[in-house]
């Protein structure tokens, strides 16, 4: 079973601050995603990487793809109060093309004013 | 994000009761994927269906869970007999391939009393 372990589980910092989030495993993947979801609604797709060593900036947000593809890490700069949500990660799962996807338990991030 | 429908939003539902959520997917999509959510957690994939046929369920429940996605209208996930360890958000994602970006719902979010 691939698994992603994401830390920290909760981050709570004032606006301005930078931040980094992980999402580790042993196991290498094809792709991963990330996505940030609010309180009562569904998980927004990020960006997904899919090539070792990658980083895709979306503002100010930049997301690297470890050269393993063990692993992932989201930096946000200058965070801001509407950056405040869950944060996850997620890879495709079992067997190849298997059409699921496995989510890591998420970082909780609060930006404070 | 929009284009996945689902429906009801929220239900409350008593023990032994029957539950049925229903996701219409964006247009276009041909491919349902089932998720679910505990509080502070991230998703555990149920099933993936296509129209009428059941691709993976590994991740569902042996017994009172069943789900279809018929020819014409939107997936149904069903929960019979529901007990209180049934109460989560579920969140369906559509997309139109296997392993690409899939687009999630805002989720229902049942809670059985």
């Amino acid at each position: 079973t691939q698994l992603l372990e994401q830390s920290p589980q909760f981050l709570s910092i004032q606006e301005g601050e930078n931040l980094t989030v992980y999402c580790n495993s042993s196991s290498v993947f094809s792709s991963l995603q990330w996505y940030r979801q609010e309180p009562g609604e569904g998980p927004v797709l990020l960006v997904t990487v899919v090539t070792g060593g990658e980083v895709k900036k979306l503002k100010r947000l930049t997301f690297q793809f470890g050269d393993a593809r063990k692993d992932s890490s989201l930096h946000i700069t200058a965070a801001q109060p509407g950056d405040t949500g869950l944060y996850l990660c997620a890879g495709p799962s079992g067997r190849p093309n298997a059409g699921k996807s496995t989510f890591g338990d998420g970082t909780t991030l609060t930006v404070k004013p | 994000n929009a284009g996945v429908m689902q429906n009801p939003r929220h239900l409350v539902r008593r023990r032994g009761q029957e539950a049925r959520l229903r996701c219409s997917p964006m247009k276009g999509h041909s491919h349902v994927y089932w998720y679910r959510q505990l509080p502070e957690e991230g998703l555990k994939f149920m099933v993936y269906l296509q129209k009428e046929n059941i691709i993976d369920e590994s991740g569902m429940p042996k017994e009172r869970f069943s789900a279809e996605f018929p020819k014409e209208g939107p997936s149904i996930l069903r929960i019979q007999q529901v007990v209180r360890g049934d109460s989560a958000a579920y969140f369906c994602a559509t997309g139109t391939a296997m392993n690409t970006e899939a687009f999630f719902g805002q989720g229902t979010r049942l809670t059985v009393v």
